[in-house]
């Protein structure tokens, strides 16, 4: 069983489009982190997000903690195919990192 | 500032041989992760060196093994390769940013194991 679970698991969208992915677990976080990864390469970090109710913004990207620091989403405003990638969250647990699956974004022109 | 290397970026074994992969971590990072990243069960956390010290270490069989030089450079090496060993194996070096930590990744080593 995945501690965090991400959903959907695939997203195809046209750019201009909006979309939002899902970063969800039972178990509570001090701080979540997402990142991206495009293929051939590794994962990026993204942002950080530590406080319960928390939003931060990164250009088109708006990203959310949960109040009960459980959960997480990214949304994407405007999307451009620029932002085609693998999406994931990670946590710390017990001094490991975690990650979801993932969500395989596609934005077609 | 130079970012993660990891070195070499493609390999083909086969069963049974053994693997050393090399990551030089961002200058000034202390701390070493690696990761294993399948389609099937995603990204996996191997260990964690800090200070030449492994200081975490993932479910993985004692096939798996690293060790960090006194340069925060790292290795990893797996034994008696399967070919449930193929794999994306990331590197990551880390920094302290507030109560957190961030990871910086390189572009990985494509294994494949035939």
């Amino acid at each position: 069983t995945q501690l965090l679970e991400q959903s959907p698991q695939f997203l195809s969208i046209q750019e201009g489009e909006n979309l939002t992915v899902y970063c969800n677990s039972s178990s509570v976080f001090s701080s979540l982190q997402w990142y991206r990864q495009e293929p051939g390469e590794g994962p990026v970090l993204l942002v950080t997000v530590v406080t319960g109710g928390e939003v931060k913004k990164l250009k088109r990207l708006t990203f959310q903690f949960g109040d009960a620091r459980k959960d997480s989403s990214l949304h994407i405003t405007a999307a451009q195919p620029g932002d085609t990638g693998l999406y994931l969250c990670a946590a710390d647990s017990w001094g490991k990192l975690q990650f979801g699956a993932g969500t395989q974004v596609v934005v077609t022109p | 500032k130079a970012g993660v290397t990891q070195t070499p970026r493609y390999l083909i074994k086969t069963r049974g041989q053994q693997v050393t992969l090399s990551c030089s971590p961002i200058s000034g990072h202390r701390s070493v992760s690696w990761y294993q990243q399948t389609p099937g069960q995603g990204l996996q956390f191997l260990f964690e060196y800090f200070s030449e010290t492994q200081r975490n270490k993932g479910n993985f069989p004692g096939r798996f093994s690293g060790r960090q030089f006194s340069n925060s450079r790292s290795e990893m090496n797996v034994s008696t390769l399967e070919l449930g060993d193929s794999a994306l194996y990331l590197c990551a070096s880390s920094r302290l940013a507030g109560a957190t930590y961030e990871q910086f990744f390189g572009p990985g080593t494509r294994l494949t194991v035939l």
